[in-house]
């Protein structure tokens, strides 16, 4: 079975300033990783996935996320942080090979405050 | 608007209803999921769609619970005998078919009070 942890349930970071959202996950055999944004009374948004290859992922609205799989991780970055990126952040995993298994784990979220 | 769509968006019924709801994939999308999402937590998956077929039920899906997608193209979840432990959000997702690291696309989602 696969999971994921974000261990902290919120993230405060001034405007402007690096953010970063942390995410560690569990698969047997190799992930698929994801990153989404949910706002408040909104479904998810799809910000950036990692298949294979390189290690550094960018994705939308100046997101990027580093993929570290000694420490089995997936920590989602953007360097300045604005406000409206204020929001609620989800990791997600999903093991290759499957065998069937077709859903997404989702870790609990993090809720992420840029303050101005 | 070509995104995934959900109806109602709230839904407020009393104990013991039955309720049910609707989602409308992007078009070319053949997998569908549902998960429900309750406060303080991500999604949890409760069921997956290739075309027409069922393919995947969570052990979450009890037998008060039935999905269909009948024609392959939009999908419907049904509760019956509502209890208020099913308050919750309702999401459906859709991808693409082939390879597993397509993304899938959520909808906004359906809001459920159960009284």
């Amino acid at each position: 079975a696969q999971s994921v942890a974000q261990p902290e349930d919120q993230v405060n970071v001034a405007e402007g300033n690096p953010l970063t959202v942390k995410c560690t996950y569990s698969v047997s055999g190799n992930p698929y990783l994801f990153w989404y944004v949910q706002y408040p009374n909104r479904g998810l948004q799809f910000l950036l996935k990692y298949i294979t290859g390189d290690n550094l992922v960018k994705g939308s609205y100046g997101f990027e996320a580093e993929f570290n799989k000694s420490q089995t991780s997936f920590h989602l970055k953007k360097p300045s942080a604005l406000v409206s990126d204020s929001a609620l952040y989800f990791c997600a995993v999903r093991a290759i090979p499957d065998y069937g298994n077709n859903r997404l784990a989702f870790g609990k979220g993090n809720q992420v405050v840029v303050i101005p | 608007d070509t995104g995934v769509s959900q109806d109602p968006r709230h839904k407020i019924t009393k104990r013991g209803q039955n309720v049910t709801f609707r989602c409308d994939p992007i078009s070319e999308h053949n997998r569908l999921y549902w998960y429900r999402q309750t406060l303080g937590q991500g999604p949890e998956f409760l069921t997956y769609f290739q075309n027409e077929a069922q393919l995947e039920k969570s052990r979450l899906l009890s037998d008060r619970f039935s999905a269909e997608r009948p024609k392959g193209s939009f999908s419907t979840l049904e509760i019956q005998r509502t209890e208020q432990g099913d308050s919750a959000m309702y999401l459906c997702a859709s991808r693409v078919g082939g390879e597993g690291y397509n993304e899938q696309f959520f909808g906004p989602g359906t809001r459920l009070t159960v009284l």
